[in-house]
């Protein structure tokens, strides 16, 4: 298994509050990336990195911010939390010989009361 | 831009019965498909792909063909278990450097009953 690793796994947190999840590889690829899933959706993209400060935005990019300053790292933030942001986020990560081919952390569950 | 049509489900079926998931896929570049997997409670993982016209995918009995003249990806598995029991995501990447973004197709949740 790819070594992907998320946090906070679940979280609840109040609308109008400051929420930062984080995700984090030990496969020193150059490709990271965020989704949201929600029902009749699928998933989909919020932000993505390209590289250590490399990143650039998916469709569903409105109310979110991701940083990158290490290539292990890519932060996704919601800077005031709502309740449309309720969602299960999954990052996801490619690079090496199979850069076609993404692999997905366990998800964070964020519930926005 | 890029989309992906898959069959809406749920999808209900017997143990041992024949499973088709139907996907059509928009690009307007050459992609690479692929079905992904998730199991109840877990992130995606890729289940098979396909990188050209006619090339076949296929893991843990699963088959996938990719058919540019249809632009379809249907997912096949001629025998399926209890333990298939997950939602199926159809998914492609547009090979003309797009940053290697995924764009998924909505999911089918597939139950098998013993």
């Amino acid at each position: 298994d790819a070594g992907i690793t998320q946090s906070p796994r679940h979280k609840v947190t109040e609308t109008g509050t400051p929420v930062t999840l984080r995700c984090h590889q030990t496969e020193n690829h150059r490709y990271m990336y965020w989704y949201r899933q929600d029902p009749g959706h699928g998933l989909r993209l919020i932000h993505y990195s390209y590289g250590v400060k490399d990143t650039d935005k998916g469709e569903v990019s409105d109310g979110y911010s991701v940083s990158r300053s290490k290539t292990e790292d890519f932060l996704l933030t919601l800077e005031s939390a709502t309740s449309s942001q309720t969602s299960v986020y999954f990052c996801a990560i490619t690079g090496g010989g199979r850069l076609y081919e993404q692999y997905f952390g366990p998800g964070t569950r964020l519930t926005v009361t | 831009g890029d989309s992906v049509t898959q069959m809406e489900g749920p999808v209900t079926l017997s143990e041992e019965a024949f499973l088709t998931i139907n996907c059509t896929y928009t690009a307007t570049g050459y992609p690479s498909l692929f079905w992904y997997v998730q199991y109840p409670g877990e992130g995606l993982q890729l289940l098979l792909k396909a990188t050209k016209a006619d090339d076949k995918g296929s893991n843990k009995g699963f088959e996938a063909t990719y058919r540019k003249e249809t632009t379809s990806f249907h997912l096949e598995k001629g025998s399926v278990q209890v333990s298939d029991s997950a939602v199926y995501f159809c998914a492609l990447v547009d090979s003309g450097g797009s940053n290697y973004k995924l764009t998924f197709g909505k999911g089918t949740l597939l139950t098998v009953n013993p």
